[in-house]
């Protein structure tokens, strides 16, 4: 089982659409969570972090399931420029820090 | 002013050849990080350095050696280049605590082609 897994992509929707990405680690003991976003030939930057109770960054919410080892990102109304790769990132504590293989989003108008 | 910048952005190079990548940030951080990201765009980790010293090294070839002269640089350097080192390769740094874990931000990326 690899140590961080992500829904594949790609995903194709329409401006204004909702929609949801998966993430599972497999480390129980890991520490922090977060969510990058990678633009086409750009390099990984933080989208958010994903904290136990939930939060939320404007048209942007993450999820945290202990229990089940599963992050989650929404995104609502979905404009041109979320289209991106985005990357669910596990931090086991300290300095071990694993990034997802990403899910591809393409917006179209 | 950037971050975290790394040079050259694009290199292209023949198979057998020695080459490197230079990496410096001006964030203060005392960790540094060299990532590849082949071409089915997989984001691994290489090296990671703390305070000059190496923490992580993912079962990297001996080809690869970093090489950290303080905290602000983390250099890459590649021998005998074949043909699988075709990758874009992110220098990174964090301010790690411990337990928990700061931002990481990254380089633009180097671009390495081996022909």
């Amino acid at each position: 089982r690899k140590e961080v897994e992500q829904d594949p992509g790609p995903f194709n929707v329409p401006e204004g659409a909702t929609v949801a990405f998966n993430c599972t680690y497999s480390n129980s003991a890991s520490q922090s969570f977060f969510w990058y976003r990678q633009d086409c030939r750009k390099e990984p930057k933080l989208l958010m972090s994903v904290y136990s109770s939930g939060n939320e960054d404007g048209r942007f919410t993450a999820q945290l399931n202990r229990a089940s080892q599963y992050i989650s990102l929404l995104i609502r109304d979905s404009k041109l420029s979320d289209s991106a790769t985005y990357l669910c990132v596990v931090n086991e504590g300290g300095f071990k820090t694993i990034f997802g293989a990403g899910t591809r989003l393409f917006v179209k108008a | 002013d950037t971050a975290v910048s790394q040079t050259p952005k694009y290199l292209v190079t023949q198979m057998g050849n020695d080459k490197s990548i230079k990496c410096e940030q001006n964030l203060g951080h005392d960790t540094m990080y060299w990532y590849k990201q082949d071409s089915k765009k997989f984001l691994k980790i290489m090296f990671s350095y703390n305070n000059k010293e190496l923490i992580i090294n993912e079962t990297v070839p001996n080809r690869f050696s970093p090489k950290s002269p303080d905290k602000a640089h983390l250099n890459l350097h590649i021998n005998s280049l074949e043909l699988g080192d075709s990758a874009v390769y992110f220098c990174a740094s964090s301010q790690v605590v411990v337990r928990a874990l700061d931002t990481i931000y990254f380089g633009e990326g180097s671009w390495l082609t081996v022909v």
